[in-house]
């Protein structure tokens, strides 16, 4: 079955520089990679996704790329601000899967 | 508001007892999905339901029964709770695989 993994487990950034939280998948045949962002005490909130078709894609602050021939993708987050703080969680899933993998989850602390 | 709701918010139960854990969407999605949530493990499927009438078993189904009898009502059954059931579970939905999930706020359950 598919297995994500994520790295580091632990980032903390000064406030306005970057942050990158680098997973790998084994299925070659996952198509489908959504990045989720978990404040403490709520539920994980997607905050920007990716298909195999794509290689990069940007939303404001955050941009996320993939690299099918290495089955590895990756969160960007630029500018950094102290409400980014939080647990980060990528993902993975096949298509037409409902078994969606996620990565054990990255905790972003930006210092102020 | 349009999301999920789950119910309740946190319990203790006694090691040997049933407890279903309650989920309700007002999204009209399709699929529906249970999660655990353990530390350093990021987030375990245990059960997804594709439409209405159909479930099937996650990566830890083990212990845990569900339903499906419309869209919108997605419970999660303990038949017999055990200590290593202590966790986080979330309740999520999408309008269909390949899509991103919504999470609802979380059940904390500890078994002793």
């Amino acid at each position: 079955g598919e297995n994500v993994e994520q790295h580091p487990s632990t980032l903390s950034v000064q406030e306005g520089d970057s942050a990158v939280i680098k997973c790998t998948y084994s299925d070659s045949a996952s198509n489908y990679f959504p990045w989720y962002k978990q404040e403490l005490g709520k539920g994980p909130q997607l905050i920007i996704d990716i298909r195999s078709n794509v290689g990069e894609k940007k939303d404001q602050r955050i941009a996320v790329t993939l690299n099918k021939t290495a089955k590895h993708f990756s969160l960007h987050i630029t500018e950094t601000q102290p409400e980014d703080s939080a647990v980060y969680f990528c993902a993975a899933s096949m298509i037409g899967g409902f078994k969606t993998i996620f990565g054990a989850g990255t905790r972003l602390f930006v210092k102020a | 508001i349009a999301g999920i709701t789950q119910a309740p918010t946190s319990q203790i139960l006694a090691a040997g007892r049933r407890m279903t854990l309650r989920c309700t969407q007002d999204m009209r999605h399709n699929a529906m999905y249970w999660y655990r949530q353990d530390l350093g493990l990021g987030l375990r499927l245990i059960h997804y339901s594709n439409t209405a009438g159909t479930t099937g078993k996650g990566e830890v189904p083990d212990g845990y029964s569900v339903s499906r009898a419309n869209t919108d009502d997605f419970p999660l059954t303990l038949a017999s709770a055990v200590p290593s059931q202590t966790s986080v579970y979330f309740c999520a939905s999408s309008e269909g695989p390949n899509y991103g999930y919504t999470f609802g706020s979380g059940t904390r359950l500890t078994v002793v």
